[in-house]
């Protein structure tokens, strides 16, 4: 069936530091991938989204490329902040978009 | 700004009490989930409705139902509620084919004593 992996966490770096959060899938067909972000006390939010094969998607200095070869959709920033710790959730919907998987979520934290 | 709100941000309840988990979402969107969060497991769907009164499991819908009697409306039920159900519970919801992009609510953390 269709599954999301992503890395497990936590993940601790200090501001300005490079991001990389790794996620796999598995599915049939030709799913839509996303990355939601969830700040502490807060609801999940979409942060990027990528619909085909080699699409990057873009968000608030974040991007992931959609990559169908590895089945991969890893997020990276170049230059993380404070303000970026949050737990951060790969997902993947099939066609239809009525099903939804998610990974087990990676918590990021930003130190100053 | 599209909103989901869930009714209650913090429950204690008790073994074998009946628990309802109410979300409302006020932009007219035609599909609605409830999913639980647990450390180390991400998101778990429960169950979901494409329409008024259509209803779907989910990968864990055993000790749960649901009632969507308005479209804007989608109740998670929990008959007798067990320890086991302690969580974090998560509404959301979506237009029917778009972009796919799902809007959560808050979350609503359910303590079963």
């Amino acid at each position: 069936g269709d599954s999301v992996t992503q890395m497990e966490g936590p993940v601790t770096l200090s501001e300005e530091a490079f991001l990389t959060i790794n996620c796999t899938y598995t599915a049939t067909g030709y799913p839509s991938l996303f990355w939601y972000v969830q700040y502490p006390g807060e609801g999940l939010q979409l942060l990027l989204k990528a619909t085909k094969a080699d699409d990057k998607g873009s968000n608030k200095g974040f991007e992931a490329t959609y990559r169908k070869e590895t089945t991969s959709f890893h997020l990276e920033k170049g230059s993380v902040q404070v303000s970026d710790s949050a737990v951060y959730f790969c997902a993947l919907t099939p066609y239809n978009f009525n099903k939804f998987y998610f990974g087990s979520g990676t918590k990021l934290n930003v130190k100053p | 700004d599209v909103k989901v709100t869930q009714s209650s941000r913090y429950l204690v309840k008790r073994t074998g009490e009946k628990v309802f988990l109410e979300c409302v979402q006020d932009m007219d969107h035609e599909n609605m989930f409830w999913y639980r969060q647990d450390p180390g497991l991400g998101l778990r769907l429960i169950y979901f409705s494409y329409d008024v009164k259509m209803k779907e499991k989910g990968d864990i819908p055993e000790g749960y139902s649901v009632s969507r009697e308005k479209k804007e409306r989608f109740s998670l039920i929990l008959e007798s509620a067990s320890t086991n159900q302690t969580s974090m519970y998560l509404c959301a919801s979506s237009f029917e084919s778009n972009t796919g992009e799902l809007f959560f609510g808050e979350g609503s953390r359910l303590t079963v004593l």
